[in-house]
């Protein structure tokens, strides 16, 4: 059974740091590409970032809010996605979720979030 | 960017009655290379993450029962919930995976 939780959410200051974690099992983590998606409160879904897998190049991609503050990674070797979120803004705020594609071309297994709350 | 609109952001509708929802964007999502919609719906309950519904437009997701269908190409889809039950209260979004970024709907709030 594919199964991903995250961890690392908590209360931050603007302009602090957070590392978020996705820890993966249940499927070839080797193989996929991992996302990240937030959802601020009360607000509707936004893609954060991609980690394609190393055999199709390893590349990485930012939604534009994010990009040069936030950096997505992986560590194969222990199933786990990470997401550095730098230079926090209030509207940072959200639940973050890892998500992936295991049986079509989007985001059919997602974990169950974490909440990230950027205030002073 | 791609921009996914929804409409209506919101529906009561019976229950055994139908629901549509309708989603447009901005530029098409069709690829004529391999006659493909690259259009998701997913539906949203409180406190959960979305679950996918269809892909490729009309492509049903494991387990989704057989009264929700998609439709459409190119620049509008629709979902259809041909006879609502309780359990299909939730917030349904549709979104894009032609290209990067992946962009979503503002989402619709369904409600008996």
């Amino acid at each position: 059974e594919v199964q991903l939780v995250e961890s690392g959410g908590d209360l931050v200051k603007p302009g602090g740091s957070i590392r978020l974690s996705c820890a993966a099992s249940g499927f070839a983590f080797v193989n996929a590409w991992m996302n990240w998606v937030r959802q601020a409160p009360g607000k509707g879904l936004e893609w954060v970032a991609r980690f394609k897998s190393e055999s199709d190049g390893g590349t990485t991609d930012y939604a534009a809010p994010v990009a040069g503050r936030f950096t997505i990674s992986r560590d194969d070797s222990q199933n786990t996605l990470y997401l550095q979120m730098n230079s926090l803004k209030i509207e940072d705020s959200a639940v973050y979720y890892c998500a992936t594609s295991m049986r079509s071309p989007t985001f059919d297994s997602w974990g169950q979030g974490t909440l990230v709350t950027v205030s002073s | 960017d791609i921009v996914m609109t929804q409409s209506p952001d919101s529906l009561a509708v019976s229950l055994g009655e139908r629901a549509t929802i309708n989603c447009r964007s901005s530029q098409s999502v069709f690829y004529s290379s391999n006659n493909k919609n690259y259009l998701a719906w997913y539906q949203q309950k409180p406190g959960q993450p979305p679950k996918l519904l269809f892909y490729w437009a009309s492509t049903r997701e494991s387990g989704v029962p057989d009264r929700f269908s998609g439709s459409g190409s190119a620049t509008d889809f629709t979902l259809t919930i041909s006879s609502l039950q309780a359990e299909d209260v939730a917030v349904y979004y549709c979104q894009q995976y032609y290209n990067i970024p992946r962009t979503f709907g503002q989402g619709t709030r369904l409600e008996i």
